[in-house]
């Protein structure tokens, strides 16, 4: 029962330009959190999201939550080559649901 | 920072073997999972641990079970693998009990290939 869907698939932008991802998701949710991907490895918690919150940021971070339409974003700014990863959202309690994610390539 | 390991990074096995994939976790986390990973499919949770001895399933149990005998332990195993076993999989662990919601620290996977 998969939640989070990731929008585009894959995006490639040039170093310096922003970068935006989105997540889509089924039911309600506590909360929702966004994770990073390095190619082969495992993944990273950046930043998570409460059901109460319509916006948070951390560094060149920014992700906004719109509960009422059951979605989600996540803003990379000035972005640099090392971003270049795939990134996921997830959903759920004590369990984590898990989009496919959006494959980012940052071209330097 | 919490460390989760897996303890190997790639394995090849058999078709009908037994296979057992290993994660320890340092930080006393309460909760343990193990996800799959394919292309085009996501993380599929195939297992999860709130504790000691406790086991539950996610949405892709069948043709694995799991042991949790140590805390910081967490094991997956293959009764008898097959080649549509073939895939990335990844252990977590995160803090807290059942209805709290603390990020998921990852390891770094193993590539399992079953031939």
């Amino acid at each position: 029962s998969q939640q989070g869907e990731e929008d585009p698939q894959a995006l490639s932008i040039q170093e310096g330009e922003n970068a935006t991802m989105n997540c889509s998701y089924k039911t309600s949710i506590n909360n929702l959190q966004w994770y990073r991907q390095n190619s082969g490895r495992g993944l990273v918690h950046l930043i998570l999201i409460r059901s109460n919150e319509r916006e948070k940021h951390s560094g060149r971070l920014r992700v906004t939550l719109d509960t009422s339409k059951k979605s989600s974003s996540l803003l990379i700014t000035a972005s640099r080559a090392a971003d270049t990863a795939s990134y996921f959202c997830a959903t759920g309690g004590n369990q984590f649901y898990f989009g496919t994610g959006t494959s980012l390539t940052v071209i330097p | 920072d919490v460390k989760v390991t897996q303890s190997s990074r790639y394995l090849v096995k058999r078709t009908g073997e037994k296979v057992f994939l290993e994660c320890v976790q340092d930080m006393d986390h309460e909760n343990m999972f193990w996800y799959r990973q394919d292309p085009g499919l996501g993380l599929r949770l195939i297992y999860f641990s709130y504790d000691v001895k406790m086991k539950e399933k996610g949405d892709i149990p069948e043709g694995y079970s799991v042991s949790r005998e140590k805390k910081e332990r967490f094991s997956l195993i293959l009764e008898s693998a097959s080649t549509n076993q073939t895939s990335m999989y990844l252990c977590a662990s995160s803090l807290a009990g059942r209805r709290e919601n603390s990020p998921l620290h990852f390891g770094n996977g193993t590539r399992l290939t079953v031939t």
